[in-house]
């Protein structure tokens, strides 16, 4: 069964710091999706990593995927108010096409 | 414009009643998906259709049913056999019938369903 592991849940941190929030999965998975949520909104893409190394960078947000440890990190540089919001990986399974989201990381900016 | 249109934006059910919530796009796309979000919580899979006319079981199908009769409609029907049906739902599609590389999950705006 495919497990999708976000850490950590809850983030609350000082504008202008960096961080980083995990995503580990069980199974092997031929994409990875990152999404912001807005409270009471639907979700946003943000990025899709393909491939061992991708890396994909928007912003203040960057995205890396390292398939071989089944791990990838969505880092936070310099925050700033406006990132405040849940941010949510998933994970598509090959061989079905079933696509398992994280609990979300709800990231919390203090101005 | 092309997008996702879930309908309605807020549903109230009563104990004993069938509901069923709409989803409609036309981003002309293969694959659909239903996931229930309860409060502070992630998305669950509750059923998901490739191809019109076929559907698979997500991981909290009990208490749900499909239907995938015309490519650009997925409703989900949440039956009295759903016991806590209050949460926000959330239908997604994608193009899935040739995987191209960078094809991603639009997402609707949500119904949020409550239970009278």
């Amino acid at each position: 069964e495919l497990k999708v592991e976000q850490n950590p849940l809850f983030l609350s941190m000082q504008e202008g710091k960096n961080y980083t929030i995990y995503c580990n999965y069980s199974t092997t998975s031929d994409r990875l999706y990152w999404y912001r949520q807005d409270p009471g909104k639907s979700l946003e893409s943000l990025f899709v990593l393909l491939s061992n190394g991708a890396v994909k960078q928007e912003g203040r947000l960057m995205a890396s995927l390292d398939t071989k440890a089944r791990l990838s990190t969505l880092h936070i540089t310099a925050a700033v108010h406006d990132l405040s919001a849940t941010y949510f990986c998933a994970v598509d399974k090959e061989s079905d096409d079933k696509i398992i989201f994280g609990k979300g990381t709800r990231l919390h900016i203090l101005p | 414009d092309g997008g996702i249109t879930q309908s309605p934006k807020y549903l109230f059910r009563k104990e004993g009643q069938n509901v069923t919530l709409s989803c409609e796009q036309n981003l002309n796309h293969d694959a659909m998906y239903w996931y229930r979000q309860d409060p502070g919580q992630g998305l669950r899979l509750i059923y998901y259709s490739q191809i019109v006319n076929d559907f698979q079981k997500g991981d909290i199908a009990e208490g749900y049913s499909v239907s995938r009769e015309k490519k650009e409609s997925f409703p989900l029907t949440v039956t009295s056999a759903q016991k806590n049906p209050t949460a926000f739902y959330l239908c997604a599609s994608s193009i899935f019938h040739v995987r191209q590389g960078n094809e991603k999950l639009f997402f609707g705006s949500g119904t949020q369903l409550s239970v009278l």
